[in-house]
C-alpha cells in the first residue's frame, strides 16, 4: 500500500465553523507533512511531524491546529478561518526525517477547502 | 533562504525531447527533488539528486550541479499525458524540508 488518503475531498465551511482535515498512510512512514497550495502557486510546507512529535511549524497561524494521534494519522484542526485561507491542503509523509539523506515525500490527493 | 527559479511555461511536441531548468539558491542545500503535479492533482515523484550529475529513470532523467545551483529535468518521447505542472524543490537542511518552486507548466501539442 503506497497511499496516503486524506478526508474530505472537499470542505465548505463558515469563519466561525470548526472542522478537521484527516489524512492517513500505512505505508510505515514516521515522517508525515501539511501544506497548503493555492491555486496556480506551489505547495507550501505548514507542518512537520516526526514520530508523531512536532518538527517544523512554519510560522502557521493558530486558527491552524496540528495533530498526531498515532503514527498512521494526522488531522488539522480548523478554527475561525478567513477567506483567504480557501486552498487545497496537502498531507504527504516520507519514510523518516533526516539532516542529509532525502525521504521521497508522498502525497494524498488534498482537501479543496473553501472558507465563506 | 531560498531563491528557487523556473520557467513558467513550457510548450513541445509530442515525441520530442524536453528539458526544464531550475535553478536554486538554497542555504544549507543537501539535494534536490522534481515533482510531477497534473491539475486538480497531488504532486508525485519524479527523481531526485544528491550529488553532481545525470540520474536516470525510464524517460524521465535529471541533472545536478552544486557548484552553478543548477538542475534540469529531461523528458523523452514526450506523451500527451506527460502536459502538467513540473515542480523542482532543493532539499535543506534538517527535517527533509522541501521548498518547491513556482512551478513549470509543461504543454504537449500533437
Amino acid at each position: 500500500d503506497t497511499e496516503v488518503t486524506q478526508t474530505p475531498k472537499h470542505l465548505v465551511m463558515g469563519m466561525t465553523n470548526k472542522k478537521s482535515l484527516k489524512c492517513e498512510q500505512h505505508m510505515g512512514h514516521r515522517a508525515m507533512y501539511w501544506y497548503k497550495q493555492k491555486a496556480k502557486k506551489p505547495p507550501e510546507l505548514m507542518f512537520v511531524y516526526s514520530y508523531e512529535k512536532l518538527s517544523i511549524n512554519e510560522s502557521v497561524p493558530s486558527r491552524f491546529s496540528p495533530e498526531c494521534p498515532n503514527s498512521s494519522l494526522l488531522n488539522l484542526h480548523l478554527h475561525a478561518l478567513q477567506p483567504e485561507d480557501s486552498a487545497l491542503y496537502l498531507c504527504a509523509s516520507s519514510q523518516e526525517l533526516t539532516v542529509r539523506t532525502p525521504f521521497e515525500q508522498f502525497f494524498g490527493p488534498g482537501t479543496r477547502l473553501t472558507v465563506l | 533562504g531560498q531563491n528557487i527559479d523556473q520557467p513558467t511555461e513550457m510548450t513541445a511536441t509530442e515525441g520530442a525531447i524536453v528539458q526544464i531548468n531550475c535553478t536554486y539558491q538554497t542555504s544549507g542545500f543537501n539535494g534536490l527533488f522534481w515533482y510531477q503535479q497534473h491539475a486538480g492533482e497531488a504532486p508525485t515523484f519524479l527523481s531526485y539528486n544528491v550529488l553532481d550529475g545525470l540520474e536516470e529513470k525510464g524517460r524521465f532523467s535529471s541533472f545536478l550541479s552544486r557548484s552553478k545551483g543548477y538542475s534540469y529535468l529531461l523528458l523523452k518521447e514526450l506523451q500527451m499525458k506527460d502536459s502538467a505542472s513540473y515542480l523542482c524543490a532543493p532539499f535543506a537542511g534538517g527535517g527533509n524540508k522541501l521548498t518547491f518552486g513556482t512551478g513549470t507548466q509543461l504543454k504537449v501539442e500533437l
